[in-house]
C-alpha cells in the first residue's frame, strides 16, 4: 500500500524565514513524488516533481529514499507563498494511482 | 486552452436526491480522475477513466456512486440517493496520454447535502 504523510496541518513562518514542509511516504517500489499547491480561490496545480529536479518559485525538494522523505524547502519565505501544499506519490511505469497527503497550510506572516 | 472545467461549482441536494457532477478535461486529454476531499482531510482517489472505459475504480464506494466518460461529452460522477456524509468537494483532474502521472485539476464542485 502507498501512503503519504504530511505531519503538519499548519505551518506559520515570518516573511524572510526559511520554510520546510515535511512529507514522508511509504511505497514498496520506485516512487515518483510531487508537490502540488493550491493558492486561495485557485485550483490545485503542480509545483514540482522530483524527476525534473527543478526549482520553482524558489522551492526545491529532494527525494531521500533512505528516510523516505520528500520535504519541500525554500530559503526565504514570501507572503505570496501562503497556500495549501499537498505532497503526492505514484509509482513509475504506465498508469499508477496518485496518492495525496492531507496537506499543509503555509501561512507567511508579514 | 481553458483548462479542466467542472460544473456546477456548487451543488445543493436534499437527502435521497441524485447528484450529477460534470468534468470536461483539457483539450487533448483522454484520461480523467475523480477525487473527493472531505473536511479536514486530503484528496482521496475515487476513479480513473479513459474514454468509454473505467480503468481503476478502487476508490469508489461500492454503492450509490458511479462514473462514466463517454466518447462524446464530459465525464460524469453520479451519486444516487445522497446522504449527509456525501457532502464534500469533488475534484476532477485530467492528464495527457503520454504523461499520465502529471495531472491538471479542475476548480472542484462543492456538494452540500441538506
Amino acid at each position: 500500500a502507498q501512503r503519504v504523510t504530511q505531519p503538519e496541518k499548519l505551518l506559520s513562518v515570518f516573511k524572510g524565514a526559511p520554510v520546510e514542509l515535511k512529507c514522508n511516504y511509504s511505497y514498496s517500489g520506485s516512487p515518483e513524488l510531487f508537490w502540488y499547491v493550491q493558492y486561495s480561490r485557485q485550483r490545485l496545480q503542480l509545483l514540482l516533481r522530483h524527476i525534473s529536479r527543478e526549482s520553482i518559485k524558489g522551492f526545491t525538494a529532494d527525494l531521500n529514499k533512505g528516510e523516505t522523505s520528500f520535504h519541500l524547502k525554500k530559503p526565504f519565505a514570501q507572503e505570496e507563498d501562503s497556500a495549501m501544499y499537498y505532497c503526492a506519490l505514484s509509482g513509475t511505469g504506465g498508469y499508477q494511482k496518485v496518492t495525496f497527503g492531507t496537506g499543509t497550510k503555509l501561512q507567511v506572516i508579514p | 486552452n481553458a483548462g479542466v472545467m467542472q460544473n456546477p461549482r456548487h451543488l445543493v441536494r436534499r437527502r435521497g436526491q441524485e447528484a450529477r457532477l460534470r468534468c470536461s478535461p483539457m483539450k487533448g486529454h483522454s484520461h480523467v480522475y475523480w477525487y473527493r476531499q472531505l473536511p479536514e482531510e486530503g484528496l482521496k482517489f475515487m476513479v480513473y477513466l479513459q474514454k468509454e472505459n473505467i480503468i481503476d475504480e478502487s476508490g469508489m464506494p461500492k454503492e450509490r456512486f458511479s462514473a462514466e466518460f463517454p466518447k462524446e461529452g464530459p465525464s460524469i460522477l453520479r451519486i444516487q440517493q445522497v446522504v449527509r456524509g456525501d457532502s464534500a468537494a469533488y475534484f476532477c483532474a485530467s492528464s495527457p496520454s503520454d504523461s499520465v502521472n502529471e495531472q491538471f485539476f479542475g476548480p472542484g464542485t462543492r456538494l452540500t447535502v441538506l
